[in-house]
């Protein structure tokens, strides 16, 4: 079965850091586009940071300089290093599979970040 | 402020025909597809329609998509009270070289 699993949310003060992790099973993170989407509370859905193939990446404009996307072919986990945190990056954080041509075939049921002191 | 703009909210009654807009620009909706993604409260975005008017599978052909120009629609006919969630639409955006949302529109089945 198809399925990707987040972790890693949690509180977090202002200008600190986190790490999610996002575990594939039922196919490769290596060998298609990979995506983090998040969901401010009572908010739409920004595409926030997604990586290509020969690990070319994409940042939002609101994140780029502070978040990074990774991936580990071995344990077949996606990654977003999340540093300088603000409180307006509070939100649901899903990972997709998919980003190029916008599309985004399976989802994660996500995981919560909350930045606030 | 999203680069895809939809109105919203939208509403209709059950059996109505209720219709969704997406505005965009040159740089994503006039060059590339349009994709729309269907969210129920507390839970994950599904995929619903690609490549601006195909359905993925299993997805009832009470909903169609289209595209003209810089903008797109997502329709759905034979409404029905299931169908009352959040909708987005989507394209990729060659001047941010990356996918964008639209704002999202949130439908109600009066």
């Amino acid at each position: 079965e198809v399925q990707l699993v987040e972790s890693g949310g949690g509180l977090v003060q202002p200008g600190g850091s986190l790490r999610l992790s996002c575990a594939a099973s039922g196919f490769t993170v290596s060998s298609t586009y990979m995506s983090w989407v998040r969901q401010a509370p009572r908010k739409g859905l920004e595409w926030v940071s997604a990586i290509y193939s020969g690990d070319s990446t994409f940042s939002a404009d609101s994140v780029k300089g502070r978040f990074t996307i990774s991936r580990d072919n071995s344990q077949n986990t996606l990654y977003l290093q999340m540093n300088s945190l603000r409180a307006e990056d509070t939100a649901v954080y899903y990972c997709a599979r998919g980003a190029v041509a916008a599309q985004a075939d399976v989802w994660g049921q996500g995981t919560t970040v909350t930045v606030s002191s | 402020q999203s680069a895809l703009t939809q109105p919203p909210s939208a509403s209709g009654t059950p059996g109505q025909r209720v219709t969704i807009s997406c505005s965009g620009s040159n740089s994503n909706i006039g060059l590339n597809t349009v994709n729309w993604y269907q969210q129920f409260p507390g839970t994950a975005p599904k995929f619903l329609i690609y490549s601006n008017d195909k359905r993925r599978s299993g997805v009832p052909d009470r909903f169609s998509g289209s595209k003209s120009g810089t903008s797109a629609s997502l329709a759905i006919s034979g409404l029905q009270s299931e169908d009352e969630a959040d909708y987005y639409c989507a394209a990729w955006d060659d001047s941010l070289n990356g996918p964008v949302f639209g704002g999202g529109t949130k439908l109600t089945v009066l």
